[in-house]
């Protein structure tokens, strides 16, 4: 089955900075790869996908790449704030039937 | 933010006893979804269902069962508790199992076994 591989576990920026989360798989078969922000007390909350047509894609301050060939990818946050800091998870997961695998989870941290 | 609301927030139980968390969406979303969240492990699939009385088996369903009567209600039981099971609970919804749709998730239920 899928497994997914996240880090690092734990990150810490200066507001302004950018931070970057990597994840990798391990189906072949997995087309669509989500990342969910998850604040202190609340359920995760989606906050970009990417599916495997597509190489990279951007949200203001957040990027998604994905290396197909390589199976791993990528959040990019830019110009970090105080409220960037929540803990992050990727996922993926293919369509025949396949279901949402996540990462351990990276916990931001961005200090002013 | 969807409409799940998640019953208990916070519960404190003894091994052994039986324990059922209640998941409630006013979306009609189809699918349902347990995970419980561990440090480390990120989120993992407990159980999820793709309509009224029907249900499947996730990735850790051993211990678990669970119930959907009604498209709004999806059940979780722990029917003997264990100190493993000392988790936070989620419930998801979607339209649908493709990539598609987004899963929304619940405010999640915290549970300690002692």
């Amino acid at each position: 089955g899928e497994n997914v591989e996240q880090h690092p576990s734990t990150l810490s920026v200066q507001e302004g900075d950018s931070a970057v989360i990597k994840c990798t798989y391990s189906d072949s078969a997995s087309n669509y790869f989500p990342w969910y922000k998850q604040e202190l007390g609340k359920g995760p909350q989606l906050i970009i996908d990417i599916r495997s047509n597509v190489g990279e894609k951007k949200d203001q301050r957040i990027a998604v790449t994905l290396n197909k060939t390589a199976k791993h990818f990528s959040l990019h946050i830019t110009e970090t704030q105080p409220e960037d800091s929540a803990v992050y998870f990727c996922a993926a997961r293919n369509n025949q039937g396949g279901k949402l695998i996540f990462g351990q989870g990276t916990e931001l941290s961005v200090k002013p | 933010d969807a409409g799940i609301t998640q019953s208990p927030r916070h519960k404190v139980t003894e091994t052994g006893t039986p324990v059922t968390l209640r998941c409630h969406q006013t979306e009609n979303h189809r699918y349902m979804y347990w995970y419980r969240q561990d440090p480390g492990h990120g989120l993992r699939l407990i159980h999820y269902s793709y309509g009224v009385k029907d249900t499947d088996k996730g990735e850790v369903s051993d211990g678990y069962s669970v119930s959907r009567s009604k498209t709004e209600d999806f059940l979780l039981t722990l029917e003997s508790a264990t100190s493993s099971q000392t988790s936070v609970y989620f419930c998801a919804i979607s339209e649908s199992w493709s990539s598609s749709y987004e899963q929304y998730f619940g405010p999640g239920t915290r549970l300690t076994v002692t």
